[in-house]
């Protein structure tokens, strides 16, 4: 069964620092993997996708994510962090073929901002 | 463009009434999706429907109940409700339930039951 590790529960970073949000899916062929933000109280928003091509892909709100097929990860990541920022953040991925559309979600990391 | 709009944004229950979470998207999409969202467990899928007229068990359907009502609405039924059914219910919905389709969600609904 398909699976998303998130290592980390719970980040805490200062304004302007850089971030890197850890993923790690289970082995598939052809993984399509995607990171959403949630801020408190709201639903979820997609910041950047990967299908296929380029391994950087670059996403909204200034956020990037690398997909490395020979580590399985695909970690997210910010050169410099506004307070915005602070939200929980979740990796998910979903795999080509059939019966494929079931997202499955990491647990999720939640961002803190220091002012 | 209100996307996937949910109704109510809070429920308060006690342990056995019912209650119908609705769900509806104005983007014209096939496929609709329902997930719940617990601290430390993510989310997860309880029932979609991949197109009008039919739906489908997901992870976690037990206690559960789902109509495809048309094309624009998915709605889900707790008729019985448990303390442990307290949790953030989302709904989602995507042009067709391929891989690549993205899934755009609704706000939520936070549901305790007492």
């Amino acid at each position: 069964a398909q699976s998303v590790t998130q290592p980390d529960i719970h980040i805490t970073v200062s304004e302007g620092a850089s971030l890197e949000l850890r993923c790690n899916y289970s082995y598939g062929a052809t993984p399509y993997l995607f990171w959403y933000v949630q801020s408190p109280g709201q639903g979820l928003q997609l910041l950047l996708k990967y299908f296929s091509g380029d391994t950087l892909v670059q996403g909204i709100k200034g956020f990037e994510a690398e997909f490395k097929r020979s580590q399985s990860s695909f970690n997210l990541r910010k050169p410099s962090v506004h307070w915005s920022d602070a939200a929980e953040y979740f990796c998910a991925v979903t795999y080509s073929g059939a019966g494929s559309y079931q997202l499955t979600f990491g647990k999720g990391t939640k961002l803190s901002v220091i002012p | 463009n209100a996307g996937v709009t949910q109704t109510p944004k809070f429920q308060v229950l006690k342990t056995g009434q019912s209650m119908t979470l609705q769900c509806a998207q104005d983007m014209n999409h096939n496929s609709m999706y329902w997930y719940r969202q617990d601290p430390g467990m993510g989310l997860r899928l309880i029932y979609y429907s991949a197109s009008e007229g039919t739906t489908d068990k997901g992870e976690v359907p037990n206690g559960y109940n789902v109509s495809r009502l048309n094309k624009r609405e998915f709605s889900l039924r707790l008729e019985s409700a448990a303390p442990s059914q307290t949790s953030v219910y989302f709904c989602a919905s995507s042009v067709a339930t391929l891989a690549k389709n993205i899934q755009y969600f609704g706000a939520g609904t936070r549901l305790s039951v007492l």
